[in-house]
């Protein structure tokens, strides 16, 4: 059983619509949880960072955590096509520094 | 602002070659690490450094070496390439303590062995 596991989609939207992305992870110790965007042939740049569980606003964005189910969420709201990329999750043991487990990304495409 | 910077952006090895990729921060991070990403498998974890002259594995050290002799620097070092380590390369760096999960990364190598 992978660490952190994660729909790797695609996933196809209209422009404006909400989307959901989810990952599940296993190890109940991870304490740091993130949200990476991907656009393709770059490198990820962190979008979201949440320690231990709650919700986090930035915009548009919403990172929702849940410790009791093991549960990571991602929400786009009013998508855009240039948040088409590909989503990573990663999580981390507390005080781990950048050693983060990563799913294996949903590639995410918002129609105009 | 350079940020992190990898080079080459692309390269093509034979099999049995050696090559080093290049890693250089500018924003005075002392942990540093190398990821490589495999389609459709996410990031998974070479080498880290938490600071000059201390390295440790990840979780597939093995084809590879690295070096810390400066804060800046963060070489990866591939020896006798294999088709097995065709895939693209991220260095990263993140502050460390409080902020230490908050790891920004480089632009990515592409490598493919032949």
């Amino acid at each position: 059983q992978k660490e952190v596991e994660q729909d790797p989609g695609p996933l196809s939207v209209p422009e404006g619509a909400i989307v959901s992305l989810n990952c599940t992870y296993s190890n109940s110790a991870f304490q740091y949880f993130m949200w990476y965007r991907q656009y393709s042939r770059k490198g990820p740049e962190l979008l979201m960072y949440t320690y231990s569980s709650g919700n986090k606003e930035d915009g548009r964005f919403t990172a929702q955590v849940d410790k009791s189910s093991k549960y990571i969420s991602l929400f786009i709201r009013d998508s855009q096509p240039s948040d088409s990329a590909t989503y990573l999750c990663a999580s981390s043991l507390y005080n781990q520094g950048g050693k983060l487990i990563f799913g294996q990304g949903t590639e995410l495409s918002v129609k105009p | 602002n350079a940020g992190v910077t990898q080079t080459p952006k692309f390269r093509i090895l034979k099999i049995g070659q050696s090559m080093t990729l290049q890693c250089a921060q500018d924003m005075n991070h002392n942990y540093m690490y190398w990821y490589r990403q495999d389609p459709g498998m996410g990031l998974k974890l070479i080498y880290y450094s938490v600071g000059a002259g201390i390295t440790d594995k990840g979780e597939v050290p093995n084809g590879y070496n690295v070096s810390r002799s400066t804060t800046e620097d963060f070489p990866l070092r591939l020896e006798l390439a294999a088709p097995s380590q065709t895939s693209v390369y991220f260095c990263a760096s993140s502050p460390g303590g409080g902020k230490g999960n908050t790891i920004y990364f480089g632009e990515g190598s592409w490598l493919t062995v032949v």
